[in-house]
């Protein structure tokens, strides 16, 4: 079965440190791979994907996600933590081959809270 | 640019009344929307996708409906509430077609049912 796995449900983090939150998937085929975050009481926010090309991916606030086919994982990092870093992180796959219907299905992870301590 | 709109932010609603969400998006035409329900903070249950005007899919059977009456509005809809459809809903929409499509969110609308 098609799944997105995180193993966390919080990850605790000093502000300035580096952070990462961990995301597995088993998917068939190639997939496309995104991170969300969502603050308190509002919907989620786009912070990057992977679709192709190199392993590491660039995104929003200063975030990277890091694409490892061997280990089918896709986690998120950031070298130096903010205490407005702190929010729910949901990583999501969407199989390459699985569109139908008129869309790419997208499969969420359960999604960690990321917890940045003065 | 492309926004977003979801209305009410904030619902609360007897048991057996009915319920109307409405979400519409500016900018895009043609978009695919979504809804989706989020309990406890947590995980995201893709409720009712459309990939345009009065086509919807479900994707879990349950006490709502959606339609799409127009190509950028989205309505999710009861006949009679249960306890157990109290949540966060979220709509969403993305670009139409294959490929890494981004969903864009709405704000969403927590409904709480007594």
């Amino acid at each position: 079965a098609q799944s997105v796995a995180q193993p966390e449900d919080q990850v605790n983090v000093a502000e300035g440190n580096p952070l990462t939150v961990k995301c597995t998937y088993s998917v068939s085929g190639n997939p496309y791979l995104f991170w969300y975050v969502q603050y308190p009481n509002r919907g989620l926010q786009f912070l990057l994907k992977y679709i192709t090309g190199d392993n590491l991916v660039k995104g929003s606030y200063g975030f990277e996600a890091e694409f490892n086919k061997s280990q089918t994982s896709f986690h998120l990092k950031k070298p130096s933590a903010l205490v407005s870093d702190s929010a729910l992180y949901f990583c999501a796959v969407s199989p390459e081959n699985m569109f139908s219907g008129g869309y790419n299905k997208l499969i969420f992870g359960a999604g960690t809270r990321l917890a940045v301590h003065p | 640019s492309q926004t977003i709109h979801q209305w009410p932010a904030t619902l609360v609603q007897p048991v057996g009344s009915p319920l109307s969400l409405e979400c519409t998006v500016e900018g895009t035409s043609n978009p695919n929307l979504y809804w989706y329900r989020q309990a406890a903070g947590r995980g995201l249950q893709l409720l009712f996708y459309s990939v345009g005007i009065g086509q919807i899919s479900s994707e879990v059977p349950q006490n709502l409906s959606a339609s799409r009456p127009q190509d950028r509005q989205f309505i999710l809809s009861s006949k009679k509430l249960l306890l157990s459809d109290s949540g966060f809903y979220l709509c969403a929409w993305s670009q139409t077609g294959e490929g890494a499509n981004v969903l864009t969110f709405g704000a969403g609308s927590r409904l709480t049912v007594l």
